[in-house]
């Protein structure tokens, strides 16, 4: 199964851009790249999901370069109700879904 | 529409005893999925069903733990008997299709299991 590596924990302040990055290096061509947000106490919450070049939704930007090898979550403008874990993962043609260790973000005043 | 349900919230057992968590997936979801997400972990997938039929429960200790999903709809995990190590939250998750391409899954709240 291909493995995921993001950083342990991230602070940011209040009103900047927040860029996440995921490492894959062994994504298999039919993974899709999914990010995942958790909240203590909660269930983790689907955030965006991609395969390749740049996808953007409400809340959130995926950037995945043409090699597939790395992704970057953008959460532009985080607020202190972004602090949380983002958990990237790959997904597809094998059923199993691996969530790593996740990204503590901590946003701060 | 409703979300993912799951009872009990909070459970505290002794080790040997065992335990039962039900959920209630998304109205229509056809792929149930069972987690365990022990403290400062992300979650690691248990089981997952597609309709009632497993599609995967390679990562199910298979000596205590079982779990079934009835006529489709709801599913029930069972541990028995538990260790301590069993100490985690249980999460439930359901997604529309097959969860073949990485689908949106959609999480229950948890049932946070305290083992003694």
């Amino acid at each position: 199964l291909a493995k995921t590596t993001q950083p342990i924990s991230m602070d940011s302040y209040e009103g900047q851009e927040v860029n996440i990055t995921c490492s894959h290096n062994n994504i298999a061509t039919n993974d899709y790249i999914t990010w995942y947000q958790q909240f203590p106490s909660q269930g983790p919450r689907f955030i965006i999901q991609g395969y390749k070049t740049k996808v953007t939704n409400e809340v959130a930007s995926l950037f995945i370069p043409a090699d597939r090898k790395s992704s970057t979550l953008s959460l532009p403008r985080v607020s202190l109700s972004d602090t949380a874990v983002y958990y990237c993962l790959l997904g597809a043609g094998s059923y199993q879904l691996t969530f790593g260790k996740g990204t503590k973000l901590s946003v701060i005043p | 529409e409703a979300g993912v349900a799951q009872s009990p919230r909070y459970k505290i057992i002794e080790k040997r005893q065992s335990v039962a968590f039900w959920c209630n997936p998304i109205s229509g979801h056809a792929t149930l999925y069972w987690y365990q997400q022990i403290l400062g972990q992300g979650p690691k997938l248990l089981i997952q069903f597609q309709n009632n039929g497993v599609v995967d429960d390679s990562q199910l200790p298979k000596d205590r733990f079982s779990a079934e999903r009835l006529k489709g709809v709801d599913s029930t995990l069972k541990i028995q008997p538990a260790k301590l190590e069993d100490s985690a939250v249980y999460l439930c998750a359901s997604s529309l299709g097959l969860g073949i391409t990485g689908e949106e899954q959609y999480f229950g709240p948890g049932t946070r299991l305290t083992v003694t």
